[in-house]
């Protein structure tokens, strides 16, 4: 069982602020590094997927990186809109199983 | 319609009661997996299926049965359901490693919502 981390468990930004999280897992057994959206009431989505120490991915005003060796990734949203309000759910991937976060629930207020 | 769905999307039982929670894809992809979630935890995997003929216990398998019928469906059974596995149950299907994609993202179905008293 792998012990995946995610800080801080919630976070309540102003419309406008950027913000960032973080996801720690065991830098042993690493495949990859997945990060998803989860909004209130519906299925969590894909948002990123990293494999390389130094992996940058961006979609949109949402960017991610990867350190393998330190086993940490961050997640960063510029500019946060109400619309980003979910939790995000990091999860480290073995090759076999996939070892899910606790998720960060951001609120965006208005 | 959606790639995966899952039914029933709520169930209330007793316990003792023989659940079974379903899961079908039209995605195409091989693997096939179910997660419970419950509050404060992460999702945590109860089986895995890499293709029909291949099962794999997740980190809380028992108290679990699983069935992989076909490519495009996966059952979860709780053979005798207990107050403790009231939970959100998830499916999950994920594609093959191919070239430049890596492979394994995850897509899940809405949910199940069970609850056993």
């Amino acid at each position: 069982i792998l012990n995946v981390e995610q800080s801080p468990q919630s976070l309540h930004v102003q419309e406008g602020d950027s913000t960032n999280f973080t996801c720690s897992f065991p830098s042993s057994n690493f495949y990859a590094l997945h990060w998803y959206r989860w909004e209130t009431a519906k299925s969590p989505e894909a948002l990123f997927v990293m494999t390389l120490n130094g992996d940058e991915k961006k979609k949109g005003r949402i960017s991610a990186t990867l350190n393998t060796k330190e086993g940490y990734s961050y997640l960063y949203i510029k500019g946060s809109q109400p619309e980003d309000s979910a939790t995000y759910l990091c999860a480290s991937n073995t090759g076999n199983q996939f070892y899910f976060g606790t998720g960060t629930s951001l609120t965006v207020i208005p | 319609d959606a790639d995966v769905t899952q039914t029933p999307r709520n169930r209330i039982t007793k316990t003792g009661k023989r659940i079974m929670l379903e899961c079908s894809q039209t995605k195409g992809h091989d693997r096939m997996y179910w997660y419970r979630q419950d509050p404060g935890l992460g999702l945590r995997l109860i089986y895995y299926s890499f293709d029909v003929k291949d099962i794999n216990k997740g980190e809380i398998s028992d108290g679990y049965s699983v069935s992989r019928q076909a490519q495009a469906k996966f059952s979860l059974s709780l053979e005798s359901a207990i107050p403790n596995q009231t939970a959100l149950y998830f499916c999950a299907t994920s594609d093959l490693p191919a070239g430049d994609r890596v492979g394994d993202t995850q897509y899940f179905g809405p949910g199940t919502r069970l609850t056993v008293l």
